[in-house]
């Protein structure tokens, strides 16, 4: 059973198209978060919710916006995408906050057009 | 803001030899963590670490936390060890902090 998964893998769109990445994780966490990996392969934190409360916002833009509809999920939706929008976004999630273990998705490899 | 830097940027060894990545920070921290990510671009955790020092099979890592570095070491390196490994801080409230990672090779 995959602990945490993403849906799509892989996702190519035209500039200004709005679309959705879709996260589960079966693990009974309470702790999830974005994360973008850019060209460079760096890491940087996006969005983290705990217990369907939003705890950090690491300055994105407001076209990117996640939505928990319950503890297991958490979503990403983006709007008018632009090209330095490509990247790898990984889903994780941690029994209760950044001091625990990281559990990661698979990515989706996000690619603009 | 913390800075996180990982040395060396990249590596590549012979199989069997020890290896050792290092990081280092410039804030306190409440936990550091050490991820592999392998070619195919999934990535796992390897350690969290708050204090002393962690084992798991050939991978060792420890953290000293006043002098503000954790080192990552593999021994008996093996080809399957080649990937990406990345250090990350949590000062424990704006979620973690990456380092640029250490592309590691194994050459058999």
């Amino acid at each position: 059973d995959t602990a945490v998964s993403q849906t799509p893998k892989y996702l190519v769109t035209q500039m200004g198209n709005d679309k959705s990445i879709k996260c589960e994780q079966n693990l009974g966490h309470d702790t999830m978060y974005w994360y973008k990996q850019d060209s460079k392969k760096f890491l940087k934190i996006m969005f983290s919710y705990n217990n369907k409360e939003l705890i950090i916002n690491e300055t994105v833009p407001n076209r990117f916006s996640p939505k928990s509809p319950d503890k297991a999920h958490l979503n990403l939706h983006i709007n008018s995408l632009e090209l330095g929008d490509s990247a790898v976004y990984f889903c994780a999630s941690s029994q209760r906050g950044t001091q625990e273990t990281q559990y990661f998705g698979p990515g989706t490899r996000l690619l603009v057009l | 803001k913390n800075e996180v830097e990982q040395s060396p940027q990249n590596l590549t060894a012979q199989e069997g030899e020890f290896i050792t990545i290092n990081c280092s920070y410039s804030v306190g921290i409440s936990a550091l963590h050490w991820l592999q990510q392998h070619p195919g671009g999934g990535i796992v955790s390897l350690f969290m670490l708050s204090s002393g020092k962690k084992k798991h099979g050939r991978l060792i890592a420890t953290i000293n936390i006043q002098e503000k570095h954790s080192s990552l070491h593999i021994t008996a390196s093996h080809p399957r060890d080649s990937a990406v490994y990345i250090c990350a801080v949590d000062p424990g409230a704006d979620g973690l902090t990456f380092g640029k990672g250490t592309h590691l090779i194994i050459q058999p």
